[in-house]
Parts: structure tokens; C-alpha cells; sequence
């Protein structure tokens, strides 16, 4: 089915431990996002990327990278997690005009334990 | 940089009368607004958005949001709230003339929204 997709909906791993979250959209969308969503914090920028092999630092990147290789995946590391880490974390994805708006997936609800 | 405030936690509103769920932002130069809507364990998915034009814009739903540039305010309004409209609600605000980091989609902390039956 055409749209965005996250993998795994939910995961729990332990603090040290190397984690990967997986966003795949089928529109051929130039623009990827990565927010986390925390309570009192609503939303906030991890990374995003413009296209294959460009990407940019949002307002919270420390602790993360991320990678675009295809247009259509964009992978979020959390190289060695923390428990401030702990958080629901979405991908979308957008056209190129500022204009556009952004089409989100369902999210990856992590714990760091 | 570019900031967005909601300044109400929670909304509370009995069904069939009119809501509002405020907004303000603050921008460098003329912002491009977006609302969004998230329902319990699912994404965020797109409301009604200003770029230029006419102040008042329609959305989905029935919703619709009053661009104000003197309050620098949006206000998310609907004439006759549903039960179905109890979700979160996010107002998000992009500086399209801040060079590279025009993309950057800044969203506020969120007001949750319950209509009452």
C-alpha cells in the first residue's frame, strides 16, 4: 500500500544499546522528517533531509544520526541509547514546496530501559 | 527563529457548541501555518493550512482557522463540535524566507481537545 511506514511500532531496549528505527514512504516525496514526541514538549525536530544523501540537524540531534541512501528510507540510529531517549518518534515526509504539508507515519513508541 | 505557542492545555466544550483552540506565533518575516490533529495512538494528520490570501481558510471536517497577522495569532475554530473532534490538537509554523532551515516545520506543545456529550 502506498504511504509512510515505521518499523517497529513499539521496542524496548536497554540503556548502551544501538537502536534503529525504520521509515520508508512510496510517494517519491523529496522531504524526510524525524520528530519525537514527548508530554509538555509536543513535538520537536531530530533531523530531516532534503534528498538521497542530504541531511540537516533539527532543534534536538544530539544522540542520533541518520541516513538517506534512498529517497524512499530514511533511518534513524540511536547509537548508544539513553533513557532521556525514551519517546514516541515519528517520521514524515513531504513535496518540495515549503508550502506542502507533511504526511506522517504511525510512529515507534521506544522504551530505554 | 521561529516559535509556537498553544497556551491552552486542554479544551473542554459540550457537543453542538463552538470551539477555538488558540494559537500565536512568532516569525522573522510572513509565516506559512499549519494545523494537524492526532488521534490516540495514530500520526499526526494534516488540518488546514495558510500560506497567502484570504485569512479565513477552510479545512477538513469543518474546521477552519483565522489568520491574524496584528495578534500573530491562528485560532483553530469549528461552528459545532462533535464528540468525534475529543483528539490533540498542534499548530505548527515554517519562516519560509529563513534560508536553509526554511524546511524546519516548528510545532507547539499541543492542546487536547474534549467535546462533552
Amino acid at each position: 500500500d502506498a504511504g509512510i511506514t515505521q518499523s517497529p511500532r513499539y521496542k524496548i531496549t536497554e540503556t548502551g544499546r544501538q537502536v534503529t528505527l525504520m521509515c520508508h514512504q512510496t510517494w517519491s516525496h523529496s522531504y524526510m522528517f524525524w520528530y519525537r514526541q514527548d508530554l509538555g514538549h509536543g513535538l520537536r525536530l531530530i533531523y530531516y533531509s532534503a534528498a538521497a544523501d542530504i541531511t540537516d540537524k533539527g532543534e534536538v540531534p544530539d544522540g542520533y544520526v541518520v541516513s538517506r541512501s534512498k529517497t524512499e528510507n530514511f533511518p534513524l540510529t540511536l547509537e548508544s541509547a539513553t533513557r532521556s531517549q525514551t519517546s514516541v518518534y515519528f517520521c514524515a515526509s513531504s513535496e518540495g514546496q515549503l508550502g506542502e504539508k507533511l504526511f506522517f507515519g504511525s510512529g515507534t513508541q521506544l522504551s530505554v530501559l | 527563529a521561529q516559535s509556537v505557542a498553544q497556551p491552552e492545555d486542554q479544551v473542554n466544550v459540550a457537543e453542538g457548541n463552538p470551539l477555538t483552540v488558540k494559537c500565536t506565533y512568532s516569525v522573522s518575516g510572513n509565516p506559512y501555518l499549519f494545523w494537524y490533529v492526532q488521534y490516540p495512538n495514530r500520526g499526526l494528520q494534516f488540518l488546514l493550512k495558510y500560506i497567502t490570501g484570504d485569512n479565513l481558510v477552510k479545512g477538513s471536517y469543518g474546521f477552519e482557522a483565522e489568520f491574524n497577522k496584528s495578534q500573530t495569532s491562528f485560532h483553530l475554530k469549528k461552528p459545532s463540535a462533535l464528540v468525534s473532534d475529543s483528539a490533540l490538537y498542534f499548530c505548527a509554523v515554517r519562516d519560509p524566507y529563513s534560508g536553509a532551515g526554511s524546511y524546519q516545520l516548528t510545532f507547539g506543545k499541543g492542546t487536547k481537545l474534549s467535546v462533552i456529550p
